[in-house]
């Protein structure tokens, strides 16, 4: 079945350190989103990517939909305490373009040392 | 404006009891779904819904179940609680016609002894 992984699955780095996380699909996806959840709260959408190759960015927070639309990757320059968190990829389920449904990978816990 | 709202905040139940988790969201959003997260899984689709007085099943719904009966509201219903129910229950809503983004409420912590 349609499947969204994500790698790794926890990351410690020492406050201003770079920090990635990257996100694979076994099907190629019309969008692909990424949410973060702080420690004890919620998913927060961040950002979508619609377009082969897109880079987007937000402050220090770099956003790539690969070429062939089945990855996607979430860079963070200079990490900083505010960070940590879990960052969650997710992508449209096969046949849900009339419902809105989301296939959500396992995420990426990090924890940022100060 | 709230956004999602969700009702309780936290609960225990005991095995075989019931219990109704409350969904709100006052963006009039088409498209509502609960998800439960469990350490490790990420968010399962239990149930959706793409508009007022439909409902349909996700990839774990068994165990629950839902109705909207109000645009505005999405209920999920626990019959007879099972400690395989202990988890992070999430309403999300997003505004249909295609677009994906969704918005979540706060959760509820269920446990289930």
């Amino acid at each position: 079945g349609q499947q969204v992984m994500q790698i790794p699955q926890y990351q410690h780095v020492q406050e201003g350190e770079d920090f990635t996380t990257y996100c694979n699909s076994s099907t190629t996806l019309s969008n692909i989103q990424w949410y973060k959840q702080r420690p004890g709260g919620h998913p927060v959408f961040l950002i979508q990517l619609v377009k082969s190759g897109e880079v987007k960015k937000q402050k220090r927070l770099t956003f790539q939909f690969g070429e062939a639309k089945k990855n996607s990757s979430l860079h963070i320059t200079a990490t900083q305490t505010t960070d940590v968190g879990t960052y969650f990829c997710a992508g449209p389920r096969k046949g849900s373009s009339n419902t809105g449904k989301l296939i959500f990978g396992q995420g990426t816990t990090l924890q940022v040392k100060p | 404006n709230a956004g999602v709202t969700q009702t309780p905040k936290f609960r225990v139940l005991k095995t075989g009891q019931s219990m109704t988790l409350l969904c709100a969201q006052d963006m009039n959003h088409e498209y509502m779904y609960w998800y439960r997260q469990d350490p490790g899984m990420g968010l399962r689709l239990i149930h959706y819904s793409v508009g007022e007085g439909t409902t349909a099943k996700g990839e774990v719904p068994d165990g629950y179940n839902v109705s909207r009966l109000k645009k505005q509201n999405f209920l999920l219903g626990l019959e007879s609680a099972a400690p395989s129910q202990t988890s992070v229950y999430f309403c999300a809503s997003s505004r249909g016609q295609g677009a994906y983004e969704q918005y979540f409420g706060p959760g509820t912590r269920l446990t289930v002894t």
